[in-house]
């Protein structure tokens, strides 16, 4: 079974300070992890996938096997990078890729 | 072009009565996926299309709840004599055909509530 774990509900951070968002997995084969966002008012989107290994919007994500984490990093939060943060998995499954989402950490970035 | 469409947004229950919910996925995309988002949780799986045969329904939480997708394009989910607990957010998803990275891109939601 796949599961994925964000044990922050809720983060803040002043403007400017360092963002950590966590994100473990559960999966006993090569999983393929992902960062969606859902900015206030507007849809859930994708931030960024592992494999890409790209940066978006500042934010950066490095695959951990040993810890099986999937943490979302940003040097200097700004203010419209408020919003639910969603960590992703998506493994093999039935013969199709089953996406499992995690609870969501609600990033609060304070002016 | 345009994105993933839900319709209605919202949808207001009384208990008992059954509802249907529908999706229009992007033109071409073979997948489509529908998720429950119970207040404050993430999306959980309900049901996945490959076109249109259902592959796995397997999240679906009880013989209450039908999905389908006869056309392989536009789907609908199906709740039979509502209860409370089926309040949430439902959320569609389709995805291109491709490999395990394609991400997945989501409609609005519609809003369930049961009284």
């Amino acid at each position: 079974a796949q599961r994925v774990t964000q044990p922050e509900k809720l983060l803040s951070v002043f403007k400017g300070a360092p963002v950590e968002l966590k994100c473990n997995y559960s999966y006993s084969g090569s999983p393929e992890l992902f960062w969606y966002v859902q900015y206030s008012r507007q849809r859930l989107q994708l931030l960024l996938r592992h494999i890409s290994r790209e940066s978006i919007k500042g934010f950066t994500a490095d695959l951990n096997k040993g810890e099986t984490s999937f943490h979302l990093k940003k040097p200097f939060a700004q203010e419209e990078d408020s919003a639910m943060y969603y960590c992703a998995l998506s493994a093999l499954s039935g013969g199709y890729q089953k996406v499992t989402f995690g609870i969501g950490t609600k990033l609060q970035v304070i002016p | 072009g345009a994105g993933v469409s839900q319709s209605p947004r919202y949808k207001v229950a009384k208990r008992g009565q059954d509802v249907a919910l529908r999706c229009d996925p992007i033109s071409g995309h073979v997948s489509l996926f529908w998720y429950q988002q119970a207040l404050g949780q993430g999306p959980e799986f309900l049901t996945y299309f490959q076109n249109e045969a259902q592959l796995d329904k397997s999240g679906l939480p009880s013989d209450r709840f039908f999905a389908e997708r006869p056309e392989g394009s536009v789907s609908t989910l199906k709740i039979q004599r509502t209860q409370q607990e089926d309040s949430a957010v439902y959320l569609c998803a389709s995805s291109p055909p491709g490999g395990p990275y394609n991400e997945q891109f989501f409609g609005p939601g519609t809003r369930l509530t049961v009284l």
